[in-house]
């Protein structure tokens, strides 16, 4: 099993560009999340999917859209990129308490 | 707001002594606490965790400890190794959704 994976590892934007961050889990788990994690800091809740075809704001859900593709995928998307958004993200899986955490996509915005 | 949060940002040992991490949390309605461990370069890595009706649990080498009367967590790692070197967190979960509200973290040390 791979767990969490993520893609891509580093991405650089310029002000303004969109993207799509990538997640996949191959454990069969219902809920997934996206997390941002800045210097010095915790992670912090973004959106998250309790199950299929479900989507629910965290904490800091502005500036970002999410897609549950289908059990295993869980895309996160940035619109229109700012600097403020840079920051390294976090997706995770759960089917209990505890979360699995891919290793995280290193976004930088200019 | 709820919070979770830190009292000591870094914490620095010796080899093969004891370290104590601890964490402040304010959701009094929160029913589930884990601790997790982040390598450089690396996501969170799930170490132990306690429900919220337990005041102690033990692991490999961990220990957590839950004082719901002045809601405060700590973490035990007995004989720290400099494998343990790390950023460690404490999160809680308040809910069915599984969502994990973290605390901001402490680095620790450890020195050969």
């Amino acid at each position: 099993n791979a767990g969490v994976t993520q893609t891509p590892k580093f991405q650089v934007l310029k002000t303004g560009q969109s993207m799509t961050l990538q997640c996949a889990q191959d454990m069969n788990h219902n809920s997934m999340y996206w997390y941002r994690q800045d210097p010095g800091m915790g992670l912090r809740l973004i959106y998250y999917s309790a199950s299929e075809g479900t989507t629910d704001k965290g904490e800091v859900p502005n500036g970002y859209n999410v897609s549950r593709l289908n059990k295993r995928e869980f895309s996160l998307r940035l619109e229109s990129a700012a600097p403020s958004q840079t920051s390294v993200y976090f997706c995770a899986s759960t089917v209990s308490y505890e979360q699995y955490f891919g290793p995280g996509t290193r976004l930088t915005v200019t | 707001g709820e919070s979770v949060g830190l009292h000591l940002p870094t914490l620095s040992v010796q080899e093969g002594d004891n370290s104590i991490i601890n964490c402040a949390y304010s959701n009094s309605a929160s029913d589930y606490f884990i601790w997790y461990k982040q390598e450089s370069g690396k996501g969170p890595q799930f170490i132990i965790d306690i429900r919220s009706n337990m005041d102690k649990r033990q692991g490999q080498r961990v220990t957590v400890l839950l004082n719901k009367t002045v809601k405060h967590l700590s973490l035990q790692i007995a004989a720290t190794q400099p494998g343990d070197s790390a950023v460690y967190f404490c999160a809680e979960i308040a809910g069915s959704n599984y969502k994990l509200t973290f605390g901001k973290g402490t680095l620790l040390t450890v020195n050969p």
